[in-house]
């Protein structure tokens, strides 16, 4: 969902349950995505990228959406397990990075048991 | 080491004072980013490195913040007179230029704490 400034909204599922977290990328020409993942205390880490020229890509467990019209990313992950507790940002950039990355502002992804 | 490293992973600093973290990007990186990370919440953009280009400031919050990278490698931060709400996780990150679809890599963090 969207977020008010930095605040980090949060997503709640329970173990064993598929996990669908949402971005809404800012820049209609970037055509290149990326999906990080923050454990606590560590910095973040790359989980599966896709290219513009696709509309998704599978990972072991994790699969990227990308909707190019309403510029919205999903990321998919499959029986989530504890271990996938994290904060997760997407990013985007335009030309293989020489232009920067730009981040979205993050879910926070909670497993209950 | 092969990953990017970042010194000290914890300061603890008085109000008022100048702090510097450093940053050791991956060898061959030409690109390197700063982000501010507060408890609980996402990442903001402080400033971006590419190359010998003129860095992209636009996300330095004051002018008590500001950045260098001395041979397009190490990177220093340097927060003068600071301020409570400096207190944050500070990330570097660096990406190759050339190749395309190039994701950033990022260290662990300098938790920077202001009493």
């Amino acid at each position: 969902g969207e977020s008010v400034g930095l605040h980090l909204p949060t997503l709640s599922v329970q173990e064993g349950d598929n996990s669908i977290i949402n971005c809404a990328y800012s820049n209609s020409a970037s055509d290149y995505f990326i999906w990080y993942k923050q454990e606590s205390g560590k910095g973040p880490q790359f989980i599966i990228d896709i290219r513009s020229n696709m509309d998704k890509r599978q990972g072991q467990r994790v699969t990227v959406l990308l909707n190019k019209t309403v510029k919205h990313l999903s990321l998919q992950i499959a029986a989530t397990q504890p271990g996938d507790s994290a904060v997760y940002f997407c990013a985007e950039t335009l030309g293989g990075g020489a232009d920067g990355l730009t981040f979205g502002k993050g879910t926070h992804l909670i497993i209950q048991p | 080491g092969a990953g990017v490293s970042q010194s000290p992973s914890n300061k603890v600093t008085e109000k008022g004072k100048d702090v510097e973290l450093r940053c050791d990007p991956i060898s061959g990186h030409t690109a390197l980013y700063w982000y501010r990370q507060s408890l609980g919440q996402g990442l903001e953009f402080l400033i971006y490195f590419q190359g010998n280009s003129a860095p992209d400031k636009s996300g330095l919050p004051s002018d008590r913040f500001s950045a260098e990278r001395t041979g397009g490698s190490v990177s220093t931060l340097t927060i003068q007179r600071t301020q409570q709400e400096d207190s944050a996780v500070y990330l570097c990150a660096s990406s190759p230029w050339t190749a395309r679809n190039t994701e950033a890599f990022f260290g662990q963090g300098t938790r920077l704490t202001v009493v």
